[in-house]
């Protein structure tokens, strides 16, 4: 019964590939968000989605694409692999309307070889 | 754009020691969070302050929100083994979708 889940938890991939990693929230929220994880231990917002609408977008580059198909899945389909992509890839949903706490996935440690 | 910084960004202590965090917008804030991140694993919540000057506890660790509403420190006193990770404070841009994560402070507990 996690209450956000992620799949899969690691990905090596060879640079040029497209992968997707996948997000599930039995939590009831209706906010998700991506968030990359560098090296440094950086966590920076990539995209949220409320209401399965897309209302952050971070200056990500356009091969990565989110999807909602309601709102408890947040997808992350990334093309054409780059080495700097490699880095740990949270998911985490929450509670609109005042200020609630954000409950993230156990992460994603995608490796571009 | 808004940034939350924290100091410092490494901390190495002998068990049993004190610790403290600093966090610092450049933005005032309407709340703050604080995550712990145990080394492997995922941020996970730990308190959450609203009013100007609030001070909270939980057990060893003391959380406070400056006047300003623009820092807040969590301090830890007699630091254990299990207080390793990495902290971050968080805190809303405009609105209430979208919560900046500070560059967070990696604490190593020494036995």
């Amino acid at each position: 019964d996690t209450a956000v889940s992620q799949t899969p938890k690691y990905l090596v991939t060879q640079m040029g590939n497209d992968k997707s990693i996948k997000c599930e929230q039995n939590l009831g929220h209706d906010t998700m968000y991506w968030y990359k994880q560098d090296s440094k231990k950086f966590l920076k917002i990539m995209f949220s989605y409320n209401n399965k609408e897309l209302i952050i977008n971070e200056t990500v580059p356009n091969r990565f694409s989110p999807k909602s198909p309601d709102k408890a899945h947040l997808n992350l389909h990334i093309n054409s692999l780059e080495l700097g992509d490699s880095a740990v890839y949270f998911c985490a949903s929450r509670v609109t309307g005042g200020s609630t706490e954000a409950f993230f996935g156990q992460g994603t440690r995608l490796t571009v070889v | 754009g808004q940034q939350v910084m924290q100091i410092p960004q490494y901390q190495h202590v002998q068990e049993g020691e004190d610790f403290t965090t600093y966090c610092n917008s450049s933005t005032t804030l309407s709340n703050i969070q604080w995550y712990k991140q145990r080394p492997g694993g995922h941020p996970v919540f730990l308190i959450q302050l609203v009013k100007s000057g609030e001070v909270k506890k939980q057990k060893r660790l003391t959380f406070q929100f400056g006047e300003a509403k623009k820092n807040s420190s969590l301090h830890i006193t007699a630091t254990q083994t299990t207080d390793v990770g990495t902290y971050f404070c968080a805190g809303p841009t405009s609105g209430t979708y979208k919560y900046i994560f500070g560059t967070g402070t990696r604490l190593k507990v020494l036995a």
